[in-house]
Protein backbone atom coordinates (compact mmCIF):
# COMPACT_ATOMS: atom_id res chain seq x y z
CA UNK A 1 0.00 0.00 0.00
CA UNK A 2 0.90 3.31 -0.79
CA UNK A 3 1.48 5.65 2.17
CA UNK A 4 2.87 8.08 4.42
CA UNK A 5 3.55 7.01 8.34
CA UNK A 6 4.07 9.80 10.50
CA UNK A 7 5.49 9.76 14.21
CA UNK A 8 3.32 10.38 16.85
CA UNK A 9 2.20 13.05 19.31
CA UNK A 10 4.55 14.92 21.12
CA UNK A 11 4.43 17.42 24.12
CA UNK A 12 7.45 19.21 24.74
CA UNK A 13 8.38 22.38 26.87
CA UNK A 14 9.17 25.85 25.09
CA UNK A 15 12.93 25.92 24.40
CA UNK A 16 13.35 22.11 23.73
CA UNK A 17 14.37 20.52 20.47
CA UNK A 18 12.13 18.71 18.72
CA UNK A 19 12.51 16.02 15.36
CA UNK A 20 9.04 14.52 13.66
CA UNK A 21 9.09 11.80 10.78
CA UNK A 22 7.42 10.63 7.85
CA UNK A 23 8.30 7.40 6.47
CA UNK A 24 7.44 6.58 2.90
CA UNK A 25 6.08 3.04 1.30
CA UNK A 26 4.97 0.97 -1.08
CA UNK A 27 6.22 3.47 -4.13
CA UNK A 28 9.57 4.53 -4.87
CA UNK A 29 10.67 7.68 -2.64
CA UNK A 30 13.58 9.26 -3.64
CA UNK A 31 11.96 10.79 -7.10
CA UNK A 32 9.04 12.16 -5.47
CA UNK A 33 8.85 15.53 -3.60
CA UNK A 34 7.96 15.91 0.24
CA UNK A 35 6.07 18.46 1.77
CA UNK A 36 5.27 19.57 5.15
CA UNK A 37 1.83 21.62 5.88
CA UNK A 38 0.99 23.16 9.76
CA UNK A 39 -2.09 23.27 11.11
CA UNK A 40 -2.85 25.10 13.70
CA UNK A 41 -5.66 24.21 15.82
CA UNK A 42 -8.80 25.20 14.38
CA UNK A 43 -6.98 26.62 11.85
CA UNK A 44 -6.35 26.46 7.99
CA UNK A 45 -3.51 25.09 5.83
CA UNK A 46 -0.52 26.78 5.76
CA UNK A 47 2.54 25.16 3.04
CA UNK A 48 5.69 25.16 5.12
CA UNK A 49 8.12 24.09 2.99
CA UNK A 50 9.33 20.96 1.02
CA UNK A 51 12.37 18.67 0.20
CA UNK A 52 13.37 16.44 -2.45
CA UNK A 53 14.87 13.05 -1.43
CA UNK A 54 17.02 12.42 -4.15
CA UNK A 55 19.57 15.38 -3.56
CA UNK A 56 18.02 16.60 -0.42
CA UNK A 57 17.12 20.31 -2.87
CA UNK A 58 14.66 22.08 -0.28
CA UNK A 59 12.84 25.25 -0.25
CA UNK A 60 10.65 27.17 2.67
CA UNK A 61 7.89 29.14 2.72
CA UNK A 62 9.24 32.26 3.46
CA UNK A 63 7.13 32.25 6.57
CA UNK A 64 9.34 29.77 7.98
CA UNK A 65 12.16 30.01 6.35
CA UNK A 66 15.10 29.71 9.37
CA UNK A 67 12.12 28.66 12.09
CA UNK A 68 12.17 24.43 10.61
CA UNK A 69 14.64 22.19 9.00
CA UNK A 70 13.53 19.78 6.57
CA UNK A 71 15.76 17.02 5.60
CA UNK A 72 15.53 13.23 4.30
CA UNK A 73 17.33 9.96 4.52
CA UNK A 74 16.89 8.04 1.40
CA UNK A 75 18.17 5.08 2.75
CA UNK A 76 15.38 4.76 5.42
CA UNK A 77 12.49 6.40 3.13
CA UNK A 78 12.06 8.96 5.73
CA UNK A 79 11.42 12.88 5.77
CA UNK A 80 11.96 14.99 8.42
CA UNK A 81 10.51 18.25 10.23
CA UNK A 82 12.63 19.68 12.65
CA UNK A 83 12.93 22.30 15.69
CA UNK A 84 15.98 23.53 17.73
CA UNK A 85 13.56 25.59 19.99
CA UNK A 86 10.37 25.19 20.26
CA UNK A 87 7.51 28.35 20.91
CA UNK A 88 4.25 27.57 22.39
CA UNK A 89 3.15 29.29 18.70
CA UNK A 90 4.31 25.80 17.46
CA UNK A 91 1.66 23.91 18.90
CA UNK A 92 0.07 22.20 15.62
CA UNK A 93 -1.09 19.34 13.39
CA UNK A 94 1.61 18.74 11.09
CA UNK A 95 1.34 17.08 7.73
CA UNK A 96 3.62 15.67 5.46
CA UNK A 97 2.85 15.11 1.59
CA UNK A 98 3.76 13.85 -0.96
CA UNK A 99 4.73 16.03 -4.29
CA UNK A 100 2.35 14.98 -7.35
CA UNK A 101 4.80 14.37 -10.25
CA UNK A 102 5.96 17.56 -11.82
CA UNK A 103 3.53 19.66 -9.97
CA UNK A 104 3.36 21.43 -6.60
CA UNK A 105 -0.03 20.05 -5.26
CA UNK A 106 -0.07 16.85 -3.02
CA UNK A 107 -1.68 14.12 -3.79
CA UNK A 108 -0.71 11.58 -1.06
CA UNK A 109 -1.30 12.77 2.73
CA UNK A 110 0.36 11.31 6.40
CA UNK A 111 -2.01 11.23 9.20
CA UNK A 112 -0.32 14.30 10.57
CA UNK A 113 1.46 14.56 13.85
CA UNK A 114 0.07 16.77 16.85
CA UNK A 115 3.22 18.49 18.22
CA UNK A 116 2.06 20.68 21.74
CA UNK A 117 4.38 23.10 23.67
CA UNK A 118 3.17 23.96 26.90
CA UNK A 119 4.90 24.54 29.46
CA UNK B 1 2.94 35.52 -2.48
CA UNK B 2 -0.48 34.66 -3.87
CA UNK B 3 -3.11 35.16 -1.09
CA UNK B 4 -6.00 32.97 -1.99
CA UNK B 5 -9.58 34.17 -0.36
CA UNK B 6 -12.28 31.24 -0.51
CA UNK B 7 -16.10 32.22 0.27
CA UNK B 8 -18.22 31.76 1.64
CA UNK B 9 -16.81 31.19 5.29
CA UNK B 10 -19.31 28.27 5.89
CA UNK B 11 -22.27 26.92 3.56
CA UNK B 12 -25.25 25.39 5.32
CA UNK B 13 -27.43 23.03 2.65
CA UNK B 14 -29.41 19.94 2.94
CA UNK B 15 -28.39 16.31 1.33
CA UNK B 16 -29.32 16.34 -1.94
CA UNK B 17 -28.53 20.09 -2.38
CA UNK B 18 -25.96 22.03 -4.86
CA UNK B 19 -22.54 23.25 -3.53
CA UNK B 20 -20.98 25.91 -5.19
CA UNK B 21 -17.50 27.02 -3.25
CA UNK B 22 -15.49 30.10 -4.39
CA UNK B 23 -11.64 30.94 -4.26
CA UNK B 24 -10.10 34.09 -5.80
CA UNK B 25 -6.47 34.92 -6.06
CA UNK B 26 -4.93 37.88 -5.04
CA UNK B 27 -2.97 37.57 -8.82
CA UNK B 28 -3.76 35.48 -11.66
CA UNK B 29 -2.82 31.66 -11.06
CA UNK B 30 -0.27 30.77 -13.45
CA UNK B 31 -1.90 27.31 -15.85
CA UNK B 32 -4.92 27.16 -13.80
CA UNK B 33 -1.97 25.50 -11.41
CA UNK B 34 -5.06 25.26 -8.47
CA UNK B 35 -5.93 22.06 -6.58
CA UNK B 36 -9.15 21.74 -4.35
CA UNK B 37 -8.64 19.54 -0.73
CA UNK B 38 -11.44 18.02 1.41
CA UNK B 39 -10.66 17.65 5.24
CA UNK B 40 -13.28 15.61 7.21
CA UNK B 41 -12.70 16.43 11.55
CA UNK B 42 -9.73 14.38 12.39
CA UNK B 43 -8.18 13.44 9.17
CA UNK B 44 -5.84 14.61 6.62
CA UNK B 45 -6.78 16.57 3.52
CA UNK B 46 -7.88 14.71 0.49
CA UNK B 47 -7.03 15.59 -2.78
CA UNK B 48 -9.87 16.33 -4.93
CA UNK B 49 -9.41 18.80 -8.08
CA UNK B 50 -6.11 19.61 -9.69
CA UNK B 51 -5.19 21.58 -12.90
CA UNK B 52 -8.74 23.33 -11.72
CA UNK B 53 -11.19 21.05 -13.49
CA UNK B 54 -8.88 17.25 -13.32
CA UNK B 55 -10.26 15.30 -11.01
CA UNK B 56 -7.99 13.13 -8.67
CA UNK B 57 -8.16 9.42 -9.08
CA UNK B 58 -11.33 7.62 -6.93
CA UNK B 59 -13.13 11.13 -6.67
CA UNK B 60 -16.79 11.00 -7.87
CA UNK B 61 -18.12 12.77 -10.68
CA UNK B 62 -20.27 15.18 -9.15
CA UNK B 63 -17.21 17.06 -7.62
CA UNK B 64 -16.66 19.37 -10.59
CA UNK B 65 -13.80 22.38 -10.96
CA UNK B 66 -13.76 25.35 -13.40
CA UNK B 67 -12.17 29.19 -13.37
CA UNK B 68 -9.23 30.69 -14.43
CA UNK B 69 -7.20 33.87 -13.93
CA UNK B 70 -7.98 34.81 -10.24
CA UNK B 71 -11.75 32.82 -10.24
CA UNK B 72 -12.19 29.82 -9.16
CA UNK B 73 -15.01 27.66 -8.25
CA UNK B 74 -15.60 24.07 -6.91
CA UNK B 75 -19.01 22.35 -7.57
CA UNK B 76 -20.77 19.80 -5.98
CA UNK B 77 -23.95 19.01 -7.89
CA UNK B 78 -25.91 17.03 -5.01
CA UNK B 79 -24.28 16.48 -1.82
CA UNK B 80 -24.03 13.36 -0.19
CA UNK B 81 -23.75 13.07 3.51
CA UNK B 82 -20.10 12.21 3.37
CA UNK B 83 -19.60 15.68 1.92
CA UNK B 84 -19.60 17.61 4.21
CA UNK B 85 -16.65 18.89 5.57
CA UNK B 86 -13.90 21.63 5.04
CA UNK B 87 -12.56 22.47 1.52
CA UNK B 88 -9.47 24.21 0.69
CA UNK B 89 -8.06 25.50 -2.46
CA UNK B 90 -4.62 25.85 -3.30
CA UNK B 91 -2.12 27.51 -5.67
CA UNK B 92 1.27 26.02 -7.66
CA UNK B 93 1.48 28.18 -10.18
CA UNK B 94 3.76 30.80 -8.53
CA UNK B 95 6.29 29.59 -5.23
CA UNK B 96 5.57 29.86 -2.66
CA UNK B 97 2.53 27.61 -2.94
CA UNK B 98 -0.78 28.81 -0.75
CA UNK B 99 -3.96 27.42 0.95
CA UNK B 100 -6.92 29.55 1.06
CA UNK B 101 -8.48 29.87 4.30
CA UNK B 102 -10.95 27.05 3.84
CA UNK B 103 -14.97 26.79 3.27
CA UNK B 104 -17.14 24.49 6.12
CA UNK B 105 -20.05 23.31 4.25
CA UNK B 106 -22.51 21.96 6.96
CA UNK B 107 -25.57 20.44 7.27
CA UNK B 108 -28.70 22.40 7.24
Amino acid sequence: EVQLVQSGVEVKKPGESLKISCKASGYNFSPYWIGWVRQMPGKGLEWMGIIYPGDSDTRYSPSFQGQVTISADKSTSTAYLQWSSLKASDTAMYYCARRAGAYWYFDLWGRGTLVIVSS
Amino acid sequence: ENVLTQSPGTLSLSPGERATLSCRASQSVTGSYLAWYQQKPGQAPRLLMYHASSRATGIPDRFSGSGSGTDFTLTISRLEPEDFAVYYCQQYGSSPATFGQGTKVEIK
